[in-house]
């Protein structure tokens, strides 16, 4: 099995940081990679697909990119809707596999 | 506008088996693979199985292979997911998302697996 290893875990930043969230592939995955963001009890919501394209109604702060085996989700500028856990998943090969999550929070 | 409505769910006893459902509306859905994913208590997303646009293959985490089942019914635009021999380890809220793109969800169901 393919294994996403995200991190960190937690991040906590203030207004306006910029911060990055990193999954590192087990094996190629091409750009078989997206970016989830999932707020308290509510259902998960697709960031990033393709591991560099802005899904339908993302805001531009949110960017994706690759280096190797290494994914990254960067957000510019944050602002206190954008707290939350975010998961990579890749879905190159069955069985899909999630990143651990990272929770980001207000410093 | 897309929705999934997943139903089916609530308190079962281990070694017994509950089918959850998936209502889609606001698209063509035989044209779309369709997958569960589910979210024990507290913890990450895990993927469940997948099911291709007409039913015709499907893939299941090793965890849950022979005792879930993914099934459609194109005609009522319905997913299912038939869980058999439920353990513990199965609590969890159950999504239905459109697989391959993933980017519609459903609200999820909890499914409680306790005696």
């Amino acid at each position: 099995d393919i294994q996403m290893t995200q991190s960190p875990s937690s991040l906590p930043a203030s207004l306006g940081d910029r911060v990055t969230i990193t999954c590192r592939a087990s094996q190629d995955i091409g750009n078989y990679l997206r970016w989830f963001q999932q707020k308290p009890g509510k259902s998960p919501r697709l960031m990033i697909y393709g591991a560099t394209n802005l899904a339908a109604g993302v805001p531009s702060r949110f960017s994706g990119s690759r280096s190797g085996s290494d994914y990254s989700l960067t957000i510019n500028s944050l602002e206190s809707e954008d707290m939350a856990i975010y998961y990579c998943l890749q879905h190159n090969e069955y069985p899909l596999t999630f990143g651990s999550g990272t929770k980001l929070e207000i410093k | 506008e897309v929705q999934l409505v997943e139903s089916g769910g609530g308190l079962v006893q281990p070694g017994r088996s509950m089918k959850l459902s998936c209502a889609a509306s606001g698209f063509t859905f035989s044209n779309y693979g369709m997958a569960w994913v589910r979210q024990a208590p507290t913890k990450g997303l895990e993927w469940v199985a997948t099911i291709s646009y007409d039913g015709s293959s499907t893939y299941y985490r090793d965890s849950v292979k022979g005792r879930f089942t993914i099934s459609r019914d194109n005609a009522k635009s319905t997913l299912y997911l038939q869980m058999n021999s439920l353990r513990s380890e199965d609590t969890a809220t159950y999504y239905c998302t459109r697989g391959g793109a993933f980017d519609y969800w459903g609200q999820g169901v909890m499914v409680t697996v306790s005696s």
